[in-house]
């Protein structure tokens, strides 16, 4: 079965500095999604790639898709208090099949 | 719009005790989809229903059963609770593709002593 590596599983970083975290997948991705996650709240649904190479921007958050469609990278620029919260990836477990798999999450604490 | 609302919010059951989650969503999704996460190993699909009357397991179905009667409600249930089903469980909901990612409720922690 598809699995969902992220990395780091932990994130400390000083406000204003940028960062990067990576989701690995064992497969082809067919969907990845992003969503961020409160302390105590439910995911919000950031951004969705889809194909090799594809890049979205939402705000200060950029999300890539390799060529291969195996790893994604979410990179958050001058980060700031209120980026704090969980990020997880998500991703259609088979093509044609509706099971969504999730990465295990980053978690991400900005210093003010 | 409310969104995905989850009912109760925190729950402590006994041992053997049953009780029903309930997810309501007014945004006319196809899809909706129980999950529960638990510290170390992320998400993990209980059940999901593709439309009003259908159901499905996901990846962690025993112990848990489920119910689509009505297109707007998803109801997880527990016949008989154990200690291994405290987690904090969260419904979703989608459109028939996923493209817009899903909605998520806010979450009901459920603690089995």
């Amino acid at each position: 079965s598809q699995e969902l590596e992220q990395s780091p599983q932990s994130l400390i970083v000083q406000e204003g500095k940028n960062l990067t975290i990576n989701c690995t997948s064992s497969k082809t991705l067919y969907g990845l999604y992003w969503y961020k996650q409160k302390y105590g709240e439910g995911l919000i649904f950031l951004m969705m790639l889809q194909k090799g190479g594809e890049e979205k921007s939402h705000e200060k958050i950029t999300a890539k898709l390799d060529e291969k469609k195996q790893q994604s990278s979410l990179h958050i620029t001058a980060s700031q208090p209120s980026h704090a919260g969980i990020y997880l990836c998500g991703a259609d477990g088979e093509k044609g099949t509706y099971k969504y798999i999730f990465g295990t999450g980053t978690r991400l604490k900005v210093l003010a | 719009n409310a969104g995905v609302t989850q009912t109760p919010k925190f729950r402590v059951l006994k041992t053997g005790q049953s009780m029903t989650l309930l997810c309501a969503q007014d945004m006319n999704h196809e899809y909706m989809y129980w999950y529960r996460q638990d510290p170390g190993m992320g998400l993990r699909l209980i059940h999901y229903s593709v439309g009003e009357g259908t159901t499905a397991k996901g990846e962690v179905p025993d112990g848990y059963n489920v119910s689509r009667l009505k297109k707007q409600n998803f109801l997880l249930g527990l016949e008989s609770a154990a200690p291994s089903q405290t987690s904090v469980y969260f419904c979703a909901s989608s459109y028939i593709r996923s493209n817009y990612g899903y909605t998520f409720g806010s979450g009901t922690r459920l603690t089995v002593v």
